[in-house]
């Protein structure tokens, strides 16, 4: 979806290093999910954040971190890289409304691999 | 938590054949069923969804249909086209649980023209 853009869109890193994944979206949302999909095993909450000031723990939040600088902007940082933390990343957004029946609207995904 | 197993993991249809995709969840409390589409170098897409209390729900080439007694749900696309070649994720949410969805493990449906 063009209204949630993710950087970078590929991204080649060595073990030990920090890197920093950025979200950003235009949809008003409240709400925002960084999940990681690796093959087979769909599609895994990392973390996620209600607002600006809720962030919460998902199913595999371990070796992440994450940071809500404003409604429109999540960030997801892995402190310390390491191989098996190569995946494909997505950050998603969801309105408040209707909840708990909220369509969560993806990002194009972010490709990162750890050497 | 919620577990979703999903099958197939792929699926081969000629253009024109239907095609069905099953998934299971284990929490009985669980009560929304999204199905998402995945076209290549492109994020998930919500194609359709269905409440807990709604058995059946179609929307032109698309149905999905839930059983909660056997807590399964499967997704059906008739008169395949190639365009629907992409990977299917299908989830499930506890409405309490501020709509978390556990997806299944995905799906890669090719359709052969």
């Amino acid at each position: 979806d063009a209204d949630v853009t993710q950087t970078p869109r590929n991204r080649i890193t060595k073990t030990g290093k920090r890197i920093m994944l950025e979200c950003s979206q235009t949809k008003g949302h409240d709400r925002m999910y960084w999940y990681r999909q690796d093959p087979g095993l769909g599609l895994r909450l990392i973390y996620y954040s209600f607002d600006v000031k809720d962030i919460n723990k998902g199913e595999i939040s371990d070796g992440y971190s994450v940071s809500r600088q404003a409604q429109a902007k999540f960030s997801l940082s892995l402190e310390s890289a390491i191989p098996n933390q190569t995946a494909l990343y997505f950050c998603a957004t969801s309105d408040r409304g209707l909840w708990p029946y909220n369509e969560q609207f993806f990002g194009p995904g972010t490709r990162l691999t750890v050497l | 938590g919620e577990n979703v197993e999903q099958h197939p993991s792929t699926l081969s249809v000629q253009e024109g054949d239907s095609a069905v995709i099953k998934c299971t969840y284990s929490d009985s409390a669980s009560n929304y069923f999204p199905w998402y589409k995945q076209e290549l170098g492109k994020g998930p897409q919500l194609i359709i969804d269905i409440r807990s209390n709604v058995g059946e729900k179609k929307d032109q080439r698309i149905a999905v249909t839930l059983n909660k007694t056997a807590k399964h749900f499967s997704l059906h696309i008739t008169e395949t086209q190639p365009e629907d070649s992409a990977v299917y994720f299908c989830a499930a949410s506890i409405g309490n649980a501020g709509n978390m969805l556990t997806f299944g493990g995905g799906t890669r449906l090719m359709v052969k023209p």
